[in-house]
C-alpha cells in the first residue's frame, strides 16, 4: 500500500464552487498535515498546515484532518480563478529520517 | 533576498551524458531536498541532505548522485544510468528543527533528452 494517496484528476468547476480536495495515507507515524499549492512551471508553496484532528480555516480554505480515519481534505469555498492550480498534500513526523512526503496531486481549474 | 535558486531553468541532453542541476539557498536552512515530478506521479524524493557533507537516498535515487559540501549548494547530477531523465526537477529546502512543515522551493530544472 502506498503511503499516500490523492483524488485523482483533474477537477474543473466553475467560479464561486465549493472544491474539496483529498488524501489518504497508511504511515501512522505522520504527525504534521500540509497543503502546498502550485501554479504551472512554478515551484510548490505552503497553503496550510496543522497538525491535529479537526478543522483549520484561512479566508476561503479550511483544512480538515481525520487521524483516525488516516483522511485529510482541502476545502475552498467560494473558488476562484486565481485558484487553478495543482494541489499537493504532504505529510511528515518528528522520527528519525524525517522528510516530507507529498501525494501525486490534483489538478483544480476554476471556469469564470 | 532570501530563497533558493536552480538554474538552468531549461536543460537539453543528449543520451548518454550526465548533466548537473544548480541549487543553492540563502535561508541558511540545514536541510535541503530534490524531487522529481512526472505528470500525475507528483513529487517523488531523489536526495535529501539534513546537514553539510551528509545526504540519503530518497525513493527514486537511481541514476542520481548528490554532494553537500557547503550548507548553501546541492548539486544534482543526472547520469546516463538514469533511463527516463525527462521531467521537471525541483530543489527545496527546509528551516531547523522539526517538523519539516514548510519547504521552500526553486523555481525548478526542466530536463529534456534529445
Amino acid at each position: 500500500q502506498k503511503e499516500v494517496e490523492q483524488d485523482p484528476g483533474p477537477l474543473s468547476v466553475p467560479e464561486g464552487a465549493i472544491v474539496s480536495l483529498n488524501c489518504t495515507y497508511s504511515n501512522s507515524a505522520f504527525q504534521y498535515f500540509m497543503w502546498y499549492r502550485q501554479y504551472s512551471r512554478k515551484g510548490p508553496e505552503l497553503l496550510m498546515y496543522t497538525y491535529s484532528s479537526g478543522n483549520k480555516e484561512d479566508g476561503r480554505f479550511t483544512a480538515q484532518v481525520d487521524k483516525s480515519s488516516k483522511y485529510i481534505s482541502l476545502f475552498i469555498r467560494d473558488s476562484q480563478p486565481s485558484d487553478s492550480a495543482t494541489y499537493l498534500c504532504a505529510w511528515d513526523h518528528t522520527g528519525a529520517n524525517s522528510k516530507l512526503t507529498f501525494g501525486k496531486g490534483i489538478t483544480l481549474s476554476v471556469r469564470p | 533576498d532570501g530563497g533558493i535558486t536552480q538554474s538552468p531553468k531549461y536543460l537539453f541532453r543528449k543520451e548518454g551524458q550526465n548533466v548537473t542541476l544548480s541549487c543553492e539557498q540563502n535561508l541558511n536552512h540545514d536541510a535541503m531536498y530534490w524531487y522529481r515530478q512526472d505528470p500525475g506521479q507528483g513529487l517523488r524524493l531523489i536526495y535529501y541532505s539534513q546537514i553539510v557533507n551528509d545526504f540519503q537516498k530518497g525513493d527514486i535515487a537511481e541514476g542520481y548522485s548528490v554532494s553537500r559540501e557547503k550548507k548553501e549548494s546541492f548539486p544534482l547530477t543526472v547520469t546516463s544510468a538514469q533511463k527516463n531523465p525527462t521531467a521537471f526537477y525541483l530543489c527545496a529546502s527546509t528551516a531547523p528543527g522539526l517538523p519539516n512543515t514548510e519547504a521552500f522551493f526553486g523555481q525548478g530544472t526542466r530536463l529534456t533528452v534529445v
